[in-house]
């Protein structure tokens, strides 16, 4: 997705705190979603964001703010099953509709 | 219901044939996207259908690309005369517009995989 941008590559180890950056561009913001793909494996949901403000569930936190075109994915409590590929994707109803757009997504990888 | 299936999982053909990718979605969605993603990209999104209409389509998406979803139910991707640039993961996701469900939730099936030599 060429109007969002997200680091290529982050490392942490086992039992931190990492947050996984994202900025976008959109004309027809209607919701900002990351996800979890598994080398070799589909995406899986993690979280949505529609409104301002911070969605917890679990481990994972995901923040919005809607004017300055930003996100972030917080994962806490590192577990070695956490490396994985996290994908950010807005959802712009002027470009696509309902699908999704994504970024390029941002390769973790937890160290023990 | 097991979740979005794709078949076949995986296709090698030679360039300038035609494949055909079939996708079922979980029962109850109504809507269905394909996505492409190649290696180290995030997917891309190429259509999507609402029942058996297809309300979007991606202006990237070369006429040698077709979909279809008849009955509202499955949906296949033809692909017309591959080129090696044809060769990537080819994702089908389902969502449900109803009121009461998380209509924002995409679940994606396991993917084709397409190599063209």
């Amino acid at each position: 997705g060429q109007n969002i941008d997200q680091p290529t590559e982050m490392t942490a180890t086992e039992g931190a705190i990492v947050q996984i950056n994202c900025t976008y561009q959109t004309s027809g913001f209607n919701g900002l979603f990351w996800y979890q793909q598994h080398a070799g494996e589909a995406p899986t949901f993690l979280s949505y964001n529609v409104l301002d403000g911070l969605e917890e569930k679990g481990r994972f936190s995901s923040f919005l703010s809607r004017s300055k075109g930003y996100s972030y994915l917080l994962l806490k409590e590192l577990q070695m099953k956490d490396s994985a590929s996290y994908l950010c994707a807005v959802r712009d109803l002027n470009q696509a509709g309902t699908a999704l757009i994504f970024g390029k997504g941002t390769t973790l990888s937890v160290s023990s | 219901d097991t979740g979005v299936s794709q078949n076949p999982r995986h296709k090698i053909t030679k360039r300038g044939q035609n494949v055909t990718f079939r996708c079922d979605p979980i029962s109850e969605h109504n809507r269905l996207y394909w996505y492409r993603q190649t290696l180290g990209q995030g997917p891309e999104f190429l259509t999507y259908f609402q029942n058996e209409a297809q309300l979007e389509k991606s202006r990237l998406l070369s006429d040698r690309f077709s979909a279809e979803r008849p009955k509202g139910s499955f949906s296949t991707l033809e692909i017309q005369r591959t080129e090696q640039g044809d060769s990537a993961m080819y994702l089908c996701a389902s969502s449900s517009s109803a009121i009461g469900t998380n209509s924002y939730e995409q679940y994606f099936g396991p993917g084709t995989r397409l190599t063209v030599t």
